[in-house]
Order: structure tokens, then C-alpha cells, then sequence
């Protein structure tokens, strides 16, 4: 079975703060790839970032950064520096290899104060 | 922007009637999904075509039904509109199977 696991529901920062979303997975499929998606106020989902279970160097593209850790099978996000429109809902998902569609997690509505 | 369409993008329709939500995938896609956002049951697959013909079935119900067409766009048919079936329904394409989704607007419905 397929299980992505976003413990925290809602966090909210102060701008400028590093945040940091949590991610656990649990699948018992060897490969397998990592998403995360954006879900701003405006409702459509963006995506961020896809991970390959081959690869687990950390990903960092502006002030966004992934950790990927197998032996924990965690997938965590951090946001530095956080700014307003960082504010959404932000989901982790996760899509097996050969598998046809994605399995999310609950999603965490972070909300960056000025 | 995605460069996935959907139409339209809000809809309010009564119990037990029928609906077509409409998707137009990247250019080049040749697959398609879609998944229903709901408050109760978070983000659900409902199915996946790819080039025309059904891939795979995730939870969806009897009353609803979906293909892709020729050129690849790619409706939803609800019917028989229960007020549950209020949700977000999200289209998303990528290339293959095993490559990148990415996610329309959505067409929230609301059934009344």
C-alpha cells in the first residue's frame, strides 16, 4: 500500500523565517518518485519538484531545498527566508514506478505573516 | 500557467443532474488524469487515459465516466449529482506515463 503521511496541518511564520514541511512515505515498491505540488489561495496545483528514490542528493533551486532521506523515508521541503507569497497549501506526493497516478499526503497550509 | 486548460472553471448544478467538466492537456501530452479535491476525502485519483484509451481506475464511482478524444482533450461526465460530489476536479497531463504531472485550475463544482 501507498502512503504519504504530512504531519503537520498548518504552521505559520513570521516572514523571513526558514520553515520547514514535513514529508513521510511509506510504499513497498523499490523505485519510486517524490513530489511536491503548491497549492496557493488561487486553488490550481503547482509543481515544484520531482525526486527519482535512485537519487538522494539534496536539491536546492533558490530558496527552495528538498532533503531526501531513503533510510527514514522522509521527503522534507524547507522555504527560506519566507515570504508572503510563499503562503499555500503544500502537498507531498508520491507515484511508484509504472504506477498510473500520484498518492498525496493531506497537504500543510503554511501562512507566512508580514 | 501549466499550459493545461480546464472549462469551465466554477459550476453550480442541482442534485441529480448531469455535468461535462472539459480538459485540454499541454501540447504534446498524451496522458491524462484527474483527481477530485474534496474537504473529507483530500486528493483522490479518479482515472488515467493515455492516447485515447483507459489506463488505470482509482476511486471513482459509477456515475461518473471519462475519455479522451482523438486530439487528446479529455472529459468528465458526472451524473446523477449527489451534494457530496461537490469538489475541486482537477486535470493534469504529462508526457507519458512515468513522467511529470502537470495540474490545470480545477472546476469546482457545487452541487445544490
Amino acid at each position: 500500500a501507498q502512503k504519504v503521511t504530512q504531519a503537520q496541518t498548518e504552521i505559520s511564520v513570521v516572514e523571513k523565517e526558514d520553515v520547514t514541511l514535513d514529508c513521510v512515505y511509506e510504499t513497498r515498491d523499490t523505485t519510486y518518485y517524490l513530489f511536491w505540488y503548491k497549492q496557493p489561495p488561487s486553488g490550481e496545483l503547482v509543481f515544484l519538484i520531482r525526486r527519482n528514490s535512485f537519487d538522494e542528493q539534496n536539491e536546492i533551486s533558490g530558496r527552495y531545498s528538498w532533503n531526501f532521506q531513503k533510510s527514514t523515508s522522509s521527503f522534507n521541503f524547507t522555504i527560506t527566508a519566507s515570504q508572503v507569497v510563499d503562503s499555500a497549501v503544500y502537498f507531498c506526493a508520491l507515484q511508484p514506478t509504472g504506477a498510473n497516478n500520484l498518492f498525496f499526503g493531506t497537504g500543510t497550509r503554511l501562512t507566512v505573516i508580514p | 500557467d501549466s499550459g493545461v486548460t480546464q472549462t469551465p472553471k466554477h459550476l453550480i448544478t442541482a442534485t441529480g443532474q448531469r455535468v461535462t467538466l472539459r480538459c485540454s492537456p499541454r501540447s504534446g501530452d498524451l496522458s491524462v488524469y484527474w483527481y477530485q479535491q474534496s474537504l473529507d476525502q483530500g486528493l483522490q485519483f479518479l482515472i488515467h487515459y493515455y492516447n485515447g484509451e483507459e489506463r488505470a481506475k482509482g476511486n471513482i464511482l459509477e456515475r461518473f465516466s471519462a475519455q479522451q478524444f482523438p486530439d487528446l482533450h479529455s472529459e468528465l461526465n458526472l451524473s446523477s449529482l449527489e451534494l457530496g460530489d461537490s469538489a475541486l476536479y482537477f486535470c493534469a497531463s504529462s508526457t507519458y506515463s512515468d513522467t511529470e504531472a502537470f495540474f490545470g485550475q480545477g472546476t469546482r463544482l457545487t452541487v445544490v
